[in-house]
């Protein structure tokens, strides 16, 4: 977990609203993932990106959710138009290159639609 | 071919015990297999990981076995203690992205 900061710990949104999710990766790393953590579930991938690219979004729900990981800033997960469903953990991982394998994960935002 | 299945889905083990977790994938392009602690409200922690290329790697009381032709992968905590009780997950990568298991919650008992 050292060095993977994701912020805010704690995000309430009403529904309808939007949620902007903000995950800055161990300096010099340039790969991140997000996943979903269900209570009492699994870790579900939902994107992977570098910097100013998506290499794969496979696991993103086709609408509202949308993702980046700017040149300069952290990676953002964003989802539109929240509804209850949404509410789980989100986390994070970084890794410096696919060669190095490792990879870390934040502690996590933990969204709740209300 | 994605999928990565993990048993059991909970266990209990006493203090002392060995805990052992099964897991099993399909996709043969996976090349590295990391094991994940995570304690309640916290995120996953790298534990412990292999490569295909070595079929055991141990870690303190930690060990991972791994068999490449059966395409499973076990981790087993020695001496198992209650500040082992969290929810372990197996993963793989091919570079791509990390598949996890769906979990295993360990309960040591004092």
């Amino acid at each position: 977990n050292a060095g993977v900061m994701q912020n805010p710990r704690h995000l309430v949104r009403r529904r309808g609203q939007e949620a902007r999710l903000r995950c800055s990766p161990v300096k010099g790393h340039s790969h991140v993932y997000w996943y979903r953590q269900l209570p009492e579930e699994g870790l579900k991938f939902m994107v992977y990106l570098q910097k100013e690219n998506i290499i794969d979004e496979s696991g993103m729900p086709k609408e509202r959710f949308s993702a980046e990981f700017p040149k300069e800033g952290p990676s953002i997960l964003r989802i539109q138009q929240v509804v209850r469903g949404d509410s789980a953990a989100y986390f994070c991982a970084s890794q410096g290159t696919r060669g190095d394998k490792e990879a870390f994960f934040g502690q996590g935002t933990r969204l709740t639609v209300v | 071919q994605q999928q990565v299945k993990q048993s059991p889905q909970s266990l209990i083990v006493q203090k002392g015990g060995i805990s052992i977790i099964n897991c099993a994938y399909e996709n043969t392009a996976f090349d590295y297999f990391p094991w994940y602690q995570q304690f309640p409200g916290k995120g996953p922690a790298l534990l412990i990981a292999i490569r295909p290329d070595v079929s055991e790697k141990k870690e303190g009381r930690f060990t991972i076995s791994f068999n490449k032709s059966a395409k499973q992968f076990s981790l087993h905590i020695m001496d198992s203690q209650p500040g082992d009780s969290a929810t372990y997950f197996c993963a793989a990568s091919n570079g791509q992205n990390f598949v996890f298991g769906p979990g295993t919650r360990l309960s040591v008992l004092p």
